[in-house]
């Protein structure tokens, strides 16, 4: 019930292109859902994040899309560039920053090609 | 993050063999974490530390210890390494003191073999 699915694993994009990540959780005490973003030899940073009392955050070309019924969230990357290329992760805890325990998923390798 | 210094960077070491990892932070941030990347995996919570007399222990803290020894400070131990602990280490800091951040921020991560 700590899990954060997320897929797919890997995800090939063209330059100008949707990049679509998929996540699901089941446990509903989660309430806070960040997306960090990983480049090779580097630590994640987190990149955006959302709390369950809206359905949607927009940053420049990164969306989350959050879906409380269906206990699911995506990342959107809207005109995808070859310097989105990366390791995106997306997160869950229980608390925000009171416990800040991060319940992190398996990861997407995500490669835009020019 | 710049702020958030991990030593050693590379690592390789025997089975048996006792290391540890250091962790520094110039962020003033109270809360550390440590965890370890596995391909396929993912991030896995092994300790965190709300300040320097709180330790807790994450999802995969067997096989592993912790010391805070200041605030700025968060030094992970594997006491008897083996195989299986070969992995991506991060150490993270986050700021809840002050103005009670969600944000973990990032080490450049240490790559730890045992052989």
């Amino acid at each position: 019930q700590q899990q954060v699915k997320q897929s797919p694993q890997s995800l090939i994009v063209q330059k100008g292109g949707i990049s679509i990540i998929n996540c699901a959780y089941e446990n509903t005490a989660f309430d806070y859902f960040p997306w960090y973003q990983q480049f090779p030899g580097k630590g994640p940073a987190l990149l955006i994040a959302i709390r369950p009392d809206v359905s949607e955050k927009k940053e420049g070309r990164f969306t989350i899309s959050f879906n409380k019924s269906a206990k699911q969230f995506s990342l959107h990357i809207m005109d995808s560039q070859p310097g989105d290329s990366a390791t995106y992760f997306c997160a869950a805890s229980i608390g925000g920053g009171a416990t800040n325990k991060l319940i992190f998923g398996t990861g997407t390798l995500l490669a835009v090609q020019p | 993050d710049a702020d958030v210094t991990q030593t050693p960077r590379n690592r390789i070491t025997k089975t048996g063999k006792r290391i540890m990892l250091e962790c520094s932070q110039t962020k003033g941030h109270d809360r550390m974490y440590w965890y370890r990347q596995d391909p396929g995996l993912g991030l896995r919570l092994i300790y965190y530390s709300f300040d320097v007399k709180d330790i807790n222990k994450g999802e995969i803290s067997d096989g592993y210890s912790v010391s805070r020894q200041a605030q700025a400070k968060f030094s992970l131990s594997l006491e008897s390494a083996i195989p299986n602990q070969t992995a991506l280490y991060f150490c993270a800091t986050s700021d809840y003191q002050t103005i009670r951040s969600d944000t973990q921020y990032f080490g450049p991560g240490t790559r730890l073999t045992v052989l």
